[in-house]
């Protein structure tokens, strides 16, 4: 399979803590973007980092990459409970249009 | 910014009968649009990818003829689940990568379907 795997699959945190979350991928990628999803809901876009990248940042989230590890994490900086939420991972395969999802972190922030 | 919707939102149905979900874009010209399907706390899984005007093509495992996929416009792609059974039930999620894009990372997600076969 070429899905990526993500860990941790769950995480648990108190409010104003840190969460990092990492993904990798088997193959060669031209981007690699990280989405959120609500229970039951549709895909919220987070970030996108692109191969030659290797940091990017947005408001409380920072993506790192690595193309040599072929790995990439997510950190969310002082969470809230409105941060409760799975996060995948996505890469985008090169010489395709094609997104492979990763297997998923299910966070849950305690208030 | 670029819209994507998926209609119905959710169906429910008889086991046997066939099922169509609709994926447009409603503010751009999309040449490939793909399916994924995700079920119950698990992560996406792409099903096919959509080309206007040509047949689509199948993810390793997926049965061609059990999820028909029609992309006949540039703005809508249909997946038909034929003969649909309780396994079937799933979250279905389309995605559209715009027309213009001169870039592999402008693709754009719809809400999602969510079928329940009975």
């Amino acid at each position: 399979s070429q899905q990526g795997e993500e860990d941790p699959q769950a995480l648990s945190i108190q409010e104003g803590e840190n969460a990092t979350m990492n993904c990798s991928y088997k193959t060669s990628i031209n981007n690699l973007q990280w989405y959120r999803q609500n229970s039951g809901r549709g895909l919220v876009h987070l970030i996108l980092i692109r191969s030659n990248e290797r940091e990017k940042h947005s408001g409380r989230l920072r993506v790192t990459l690595d193309t040599s590890k072929k790995s990439s994490s997510l950190l969310i900086t002082a969470s809230r409970a409105a941060d409760t939420a799975s996060y995948f991972c996505a890469t985008g395969l090169s010489g395709t249009y094609k997104y492979i999802f990763g297997t998923g972190t299910r966070l849950k922030v305690l208030a | 910014g670029a819209v994507v919707s998926q209609h119905p939102s959710w169906v429910i149905c008889k086991s046997g009968t066939s099922v169509k979900i609709e994926c447009r874009s409603l503010d751009f010209q999309a040449t490939t649009m793909f399916w994924y399907r995700q079920f119950p706390k698990q992560s996406l899984m792409l099903m096919a990818t959509s080309n206007e005007g040509s047949k689509a093509t199948y993810e390793q495992g997926v049965e061609k003829d059990k999820f028909l996929i029609n992309h006949a416009s540039l703005t809508l792609s249909t997946l038909t689940v034929t003969s649909a059974h309780p396994e079937d039930s799933s979250f279905y999620i389309c995605s559209a990568r715009a027309l213009a894009a001169t870039s592999t990372d402008t693709q754009y997600f719809g809400p999602g379907t969510r079928l329940t076969v009975l």
